[in-house]
């Protein structure tokens, strides 16, 4: 069985420092990645993606992949209160499903 | 606008009774998905469709039909087989090699 696995908080970090959710993978097949934001009572937003080994950067979004130690980060920098959710970790494979994990919350302290 | 129409948002069903919850979608995706989402908890794969006329059960599938005969629509249906149906219901859509998108979700509950 696939599985994505996330801790799943609550993280909790003062404004204005850097978040750094982390997620494993157990098929090692998988080539590509997904971190979605979901507020409290909403539907999952899509915030990065991530293909190659590395790192790729979107504002104050980060996503690091390391395909050897089957590991996904988001690291956020300059955290505000409106980053305050759930973020889901999502990986596999074009052609097929991807897997979710279950979920980080973070709280960020103003 | 483009995007993923889920309704309604809210959905009340009484004992023994079937419910239908739609999902649409004008973005000309072949792919679409339900997820099931319950309190603090992940998502878990109800059903999917690759392609028009054609789906594949998820993780959860029993309790649940669904039917795909437009690219645009790809209706659920809770049947009164589903014992817990009270749930978070979020449909996702994508295309070709792009990451899924997903509609505003339909809140379930038991009258």
């Amino acid at each position: 069985q696939k599985e994505v696995e996330q801790n799943s908080g609550p993280l909790s970090v003062p404004e204005g420092a850097i978040a750094s959710l982390n997620c494993t993978y157990s098929d090692r097949g998988s080539q590509s990645f997904f971190w979605y934001r979901q507020y409290s009572g909403k539907s999952p937003e899509l915030i990065m993606f991530i293909y190659s080994n590395g790192d790729k950067e979107d504002g104050r979004f980060t996503a690091q992949l390391n395909k050897a130690s089957q590991y996904v980060s988001l690291l956020i920098r300059d955290s505000q209160p409106s980053d305050s959710a759930t973020y889901l970790c999502a990986g596999g494979n074009y052609g097929q499903n991807f897997v979710f994990g279950p979920g980080t919350r973070l709280s960020v302290l103003p | 606008d483009g995007g993923i129409t889920q309704s309604p948002k809210y959905l009340f069903r009484k004992e023994g009774q079937n419910v239908t919850l739609s999902c649409e979608q004008n973005l000309n995706h072949d792919a679409m998905y339900w997820y099931r989402q319950d309190p603090g908890q992940g998502l878990r794969l109800i059903y999917y469709s690759q392609i028009v006329n054609d789906f594949q059960k998820g993780d959860i599938a029993e309790g649940y039909s669904v039917s795909r005969e437009k690219k645009e629509s790809f209706p659920l249906t809770v049947t009164s087989a589903q014992k817990n149906p009270t749930a978070f219901y979020l449909c996702a859509s994508r295309g070709a090699d792009q990451p899924q998108h997903f509609g505003d979700g339909t809140r379930l509950s038991i009258l």
